[in-house]
């Protein structure tokens, strides 16, 4: 079974503050996984997934199989990055491509 | 030239009306899905459709049955719509192959409210 964890709900910082917003994951196989975003009223939309490397507005995640964790992080918020982020696992071949999401993190950026 | 749209954005009905929301992808995709979003912004899989075919159908009431007439579209028909179904209902597509990777991309939503 695919699962995927973000503790925090809510996650409050001051612009120029790192953040950091934790998920964990279990999962048997390899899988893949990714940070969608949603700001306010919009559709969900692809930040970065593990596989690709890549930083995308600032943000980083580094998969950590020996801790089963994807954590986002930025070292400096802006206030536009308040949105908010989930979590999301892609399983093996016969998931069927299906993306389990957790329940995300409402992250506000204050001024 | 949009994605993956949803048609309507909104919709505001009565208890026990029959509605359908549409889904259109124009990135030649495999596989789309419908994703439900309630008022604590918790995303959970409804259907998958891969070609045409189910493959993906979790634990959801009879109630809503998804229609693929072609894998570019993905209509939902919701039955006798009851309160509880009032949140925002996302449609998204992904491409199948594995080398392709599986990266989803989603409409803009769909805003049932149930009165």
């Amino acid at each position: 079974a695919q699962r995927v964890t973000q503790p925090e709900k809510l996650l409050s910082v001051f612009k120029g503050a790192p953040v950091e917003l934790k998920c964990n994951y279990s999962y048997s196989g390899s899988p893949e996984l990714f940070w969608y975003v949603q700001y306010s009223r919009q559709r969900l939309q692809l930040l970065l997934r593990h596989i690709s490397r890549e930083s995308i507005k600032g943000f980083t995640a580094d998969l950590n199989k020996g801790e089963t964790s994807f954590h986002l992080k930025k070292p400096f918020a802006q206030e536009e990055d308040s949105a908010m982020y989930y979590c999301a696992l892609s399983g093996g071949e016969t998931s069927g491509s299906r993306l389990t999401f957790g329940e995300g993190t409402q992250l506000t950026v204050n001024p | 030239d949009t994605a993956v749209s949803q048609t309507p954005k909104y919709l505001v009905t009565q208890m026990g009306n029959d509605k359908s929301i549409k889904c259109e992808q124009n990135l030649g995709h495999d596989t789309m899905y419908w994703y439900k979003q309630d008022s604590k912004k918790f995303l959970k899989i409804m259907f998958s459709y891969n070609n045409k075919e189910l493959i993906i159908n979790e634990t959801v009431p009879n109630r809503f049955s998804p229609k693929s007439p072609d894998k570019a579209h993905l209509n939902l028909h919701i039955n006798s719509l009851e309160l509880g179904d009032s949140a925002v209902y996302f449609c998204a597509s992904s491409p199948y192959q594995l080398d392709r990777g599986r990266v989803a991309f989603f409409g803009q939503g769909t805003r049932l409210t149930v009165v």
